[in-house]
């Protein structure tokens, strides 16, 4: 595709209910983040993935946020027994993740804002 | 750890003005460096990145940045502001270029006719 789709782009659920969130990166790109962006705050690293492989997890606040990305492609975050604080704006990026010659730029989602109510 | 810092949530500057946003970073290892911009309900856009090849980067939209060593520094500039500037501005550091970016906590900038 183009660029990073999300979706959905908005969610509302109750505390207690569990959600799933998508991430179709940009066609070939190797590299895949999960961030999580608060009101008011800059972005925060939940996860990264390298192909399937999620090799950064360091990011994640609680063992109810779990990523996947089984194909190497679609990655999909979920957050089950959502709290309020859970509440935020959850950015996927991805990169082509090339090791030699320099930053590789990470292209960003419109991301999904979550809101628990 | 690496940071950065970024002086002022919000900068507010008449249409024309210099644009100036602050930014300083902490690390352990000579850092790459990026500025991000933010449009209400979109994604992050990268206006320019800092490589170590050159210490005054050139960005997209009319900005540019200079890497102080000394200063530990980063600071954002335009010499012009436009109202389509108007946007939230995030400065980031990251340890070795292709792993997580760790972000300030962003600049408003207001641009005012």
């Amino acid at each position: 595709g183009a660029g990073v789709s999300q979706s959905p782009r908005y969610k509302v659920a109750k505390r207690g209910q569990d959600v799933a969130l998508r991430c179709d990166p940009i066609s070939g790109h190797v590299s895949l983040f999960w961030y999580q962006q608060a009101l008011g705050q800059g972005p925060e690293f939940l996860t990264y993935f390298q192909n399937e492989a999620q090799l950064d997890k360091s990011g994640l606040p609680s063992d109810r946020f779990f990523a996947e990305r089984p194909e190497g492609s679609v990655s999909t975050l979920k957050i089950q027994r959502t709290q309020q604080e859970d509440s935020a704006v959850y950015l996927c990026a991805s990169s082509l993740a090339v090791v030699t010659g320099g930053p590789t730029e990470q292209y960003f989602g419109p991301g999904t804002r979550l809101t628990v109510t | 750890a690496q940071s950065v810092t970024q002086l002022g949530s919000h900068v507010s500057v008449s249409e024309g003005a210099l644009v100036l946003l602050r930014c300083n970073y902490s690390s352990s290892v000579p850092p790459y460096l990026f500025w991000y911009v933010q449009y209400p309900n979109q994604g992050l856009q990268l206006l320019l990145k800092y490589t170590s090849a050159a210490t005054l980067v050139k960005g997209i939209n009319g900005f540019e940045a200079e890497f102080k060593k000394s200063e530990t520094s980063f600071h954002l500039t335009k010499p012009s502001a436009h109202m389509s500037d108007a946007a939230e501005y995030f400065c980031a550091v990251s340890k070795t270029g292709f792993q997580k970016l760790v972000f300030g906590t962003g600049t408003r900038l207001l641009v005012s006719p």
